[in-house]
């Protein structure tokens, strides 16, 4: 166990619908991070953020948004989903703001199938 | 923008045998790499990383990593490749965010 803790862990949904995504970073760290995984497209990373203010902003459409709140958890919202965001989306949590070296600890994931 | 390149999808190797998975970079200014390794259906799991300082790097499960600077790369290493060494390992740069590579999947034979 990382002790980033990812909501659910598998979901099937259909087209067209919204899905929110939930995440709990590891006891202490600040920074949150949202990266999707394709079988086609590697690891994309799509926002981060600290503290709760986004931080840096990757390959993130606009169908997509993410915040995190006062109690550090991190929630990403798919709306409008199309049969290509079937992925594995991961959650990854740090204790500093990005800069640094600080690793990343991942959570196991949410495998979102769209049929 | 940094970035880093894995220019290997695949690597074969025998159990017992050395190996080693590729990774170019490509940063502005001092680089932070890392290298991760994905088992089946499970998170990304950190190996090792490269700050500053000596070129060669150790990490978990007896994992080794050379920092070149000459050639911006930063290969992963093993002296002895065991089958459980299977999986899939991405390596990453960090500059504010962090950017992997697209993964080379390890496949150790018995």
């Amino acid at each position: 166990d990382s002790g980033v803790t990812q909501t659910p862990k598998h979901l099937i949904t259909a087209t067209g619908q919204r899905v929110t995504l939930r995440c709990s970073p590891r006891s202490g760290d600040l920074s949150v991070y949202w990266y999707q995984q394709s079988l086609d497209q590697g690891l994309q990373f799509l926002i981060q953020y600290y503290n709760g203010e986004e931080r840096a902003k990757g390959n993130i459409l606009e169908r997509f948004s993410a915040q995190q709140f006062p109690d550090l958890h991190s929630e990403l919202n798919l709306s409008s989903l199309e049969l290509g965001d079937s992925a594995l989306y991961f959650c990854a949590s740090s204790t500093s703001q990005g800069t640094g070296a600080n690793v990343l600890t991942f959570g196991a994931g949410s495998r979102l199938t769209v049929l | 923008a940094q970035s880093v390149a894995q220019p290997e999808d695949q690597v074969n190797v025998a159990e017992g045998n050395p190996l080693t998975v590729k990774c170019t970079y490509s940063v502005s200014g001092n680089p932070y790499l890392f290298w991760y390794v994905q088992y089946p259906n499970r998170g990304l799991q950190f190996l090792l990383k490269y700050i500053t300082g000596d070129n060669l790097v150790k990490g978990s499960y007896g994992f080794e990593a050379e920092f070149n600077k000459s050639q911006t790369s930063f290969h992963l290493k093993k002296p002895s490749a065991l089958v459980s060494d299977s999986a899939l390992y991405f390596c990453a740069v960090r500059d504010g965010d962090m950017r992997f590579g697209a993964g080379t999947r390890l496949t150790v034979k018995p």
